[in-house]
């Protein structure tokens, strides 16, 4: 079975802090993929990527950045937390045609 | 953004009734794929449809792509309490060496009452 883990279920953090969301998979896949998702809006994409140290854009990247040093880890990080950016925070990685899905960091910045 | 918008929001049915969500989005895409979410989990693939194929079939499940219309719907056939869940389309785009954009809509929260 393909196997995505997120770091954390739950985290907590404080207006300016850095936060470092980790995502690892175990199945050599190249594409690896992060996503907000908040009631009414849907997933939507912050960044992905494609081979290790390959990052594009998606919809929403600003106030994020990421970190693809190893194939099986794909890192997401928050450089000053604030309030808007609490939000459930999904991981997924794909090879073929279907992504796997993490269970999900619900990230409250207070 | 390509990101996709579901219709309806919200859809409530009785058992053994069948669903339909629609999904629509802005540009061309590669390929168009329905998940599934349970409250408060990760998404689960259900099923995809190539830009070349105008329908597909898996169980209960149908979906058509009508790329001209830029839509595809997904119908649930006899839809049982243990469909409750909300439904996701993403559009695949890959373009350049390797990259593979794959994008959300809303989702529609489906309901089903036993």
């Amino acid at each position: 079975d393909v196997k995505v883990t997120q770091s954390s279920r739950y985290l907590v953090k404080r207006t300016g802090e850095k936060v470092f969301l980790e995502c690892v998979q175990d199945m050599d896949h190249e594409n690896m993929f992060w996503y907000r998702q908040d009631p009414g809006l849907g997933l939507r994409l912050i960044y992905f990527s494609y081979d290790v140290k390959m990052k594009e854009k998606g919809d929403i990247p600003e106030g994020y950045s990421v970190s693809r040093e190893k194939k099986e880890r794909f890192s997401l990080i928050l450089e000053s937390a604030s309030t808007n950016q609490t939000s459930m925070y999904l991981c997924a990685s794909r090879l073929g045609t279907e992504a796997f899905f993490g269970q999900g960091t619900r990230l409250t910045v207070v | 953004s390509q990101q996709g918008e579901e219709d309806p929001q919200a859809l409530s049915i009785q058992e053994g009734e069948n669903a339909t969500m629609n999904c629509s989005y802005k540009t061309s895409i590669n390929n168009l794929q329905w998940y599934r979410q349970n409250s408060g989990r990760g998404l689960v693939h259900l099923i995809l449809i190539r830009s070349n194929e105008r329908e597909k079939h898996s169980g209960r499940l149908r979906v058509t792509l009508d790329t001209s219309k830029k839509s595809s719907s997904l119908l649930i056939t006899a839809s049982r309490a243990a469909d409750t869940a909300s439904y996701f389309c993403a559009t695949a785009l890959i373009s350049g060496a390797g990259s593979y954009q794959l994008t959300f809509g809303k989702g529609t929260k489906l309901s089903v009452i036993p």
